[in-house]
């Protein structure tokens, strides 16, 4: 079993460029998160989805947008990347059963130059 | 919405010795508190979780205690090894279907050999 899928495992940006991030897992979770890590400031929520067509915003959700047309993929989009967006992003997934632990990816490496 | 408080965010300690890491949370309705171990360029990994009808659950050399008058739980590392070297962090997950889980600014464990 792979678990949780994330490509690429490094990029780096100009300002102003675009990309995404693509997540994919082989559990059939229902709910799908990604989360940005920074030194200092732990994991913080961007978005997540509690299903397939469903999005939410979290705790840092401006300058991003995802989508999850597909139960297994989550993808986080950068329309316009700042410096700031620079961090180290995850993705996440858990079963829709209640208090269930969520399962991480190896993570995204992003610098916006 | 949940807070969650992580102290402290450095801790070094001799092989063998325990390590205690400290959280609090800011909902009260929050009745899932797990707790991810990350080494080095790889994504968190749940190492135990409480619920919040329990006070203490233990594994092995971990165990994590739960004050939900206070607001606060504790993971406990006891006979510390240099592989327990790692970020811990502490997480909240509200009590909603959407499981927000919100997680602490992370603990650096040095294990000296």
């Amino acid at each position: 079993n792979a678990g949780v899928t994330q490509t690429p495992k490094f990029r780096v940006l100009k300002t102003g460029q675009s990309m995404t991030l693509l997540c994919a897992q082989d559990m059939n979770h229902e709910y799908m998160y990604w989360y940005r890590q920074d030194p200092g400031m732990g994991l913080r929520l961007i978005h997540y989805s509690v299903g397939e067509g469903t999005t939410a915003k979290g705790e840092v959700p401006d300058g991003y947008n995802v989508s999850r047309l597909k139960k297994q993929n989550f993808l986080l989009g950068l329309e316009s990347a700042a410096p700031s967006q620079t961090s180290v992003y995850f993705c996440a997934s858990r079963p829709g059963q209640y208090n269930s632990p969520l399962h991480f990816g190896n993570g995204t490496r992003l610098t916006v130059t | 919405g949940e807070n969650v408080e992580q102290h402290p965010s450095t801790l070094s300690v001799q092989e063998g010795d325990s390590a205690v890491i400290k959280c609090t949370y800011s909902d009260s309705a929050s009745n899932y508190f797990p707790w991810y171990k990350q080494e080095l360029g790889k994504g968190p990994q749940l190492i135990i979780d409480i619920r919040s009808n329990v006070g203490e659950k233990k594994d092995q050399r971990i165990a994590v205690t739960l004050n939900k008058t206070a607001k606060h739980f504790s993971l406990h590392i006891t006979e510390t090894q240099p592989e327990d070297s790692a970020v811990y962090f502490c997480a909240a997950m509200l009590t909603s279907n959407t499981g927000k889980l919100i997680f602490g600014q992370g603990t650096t464990l040095q294990v000296k050999p």
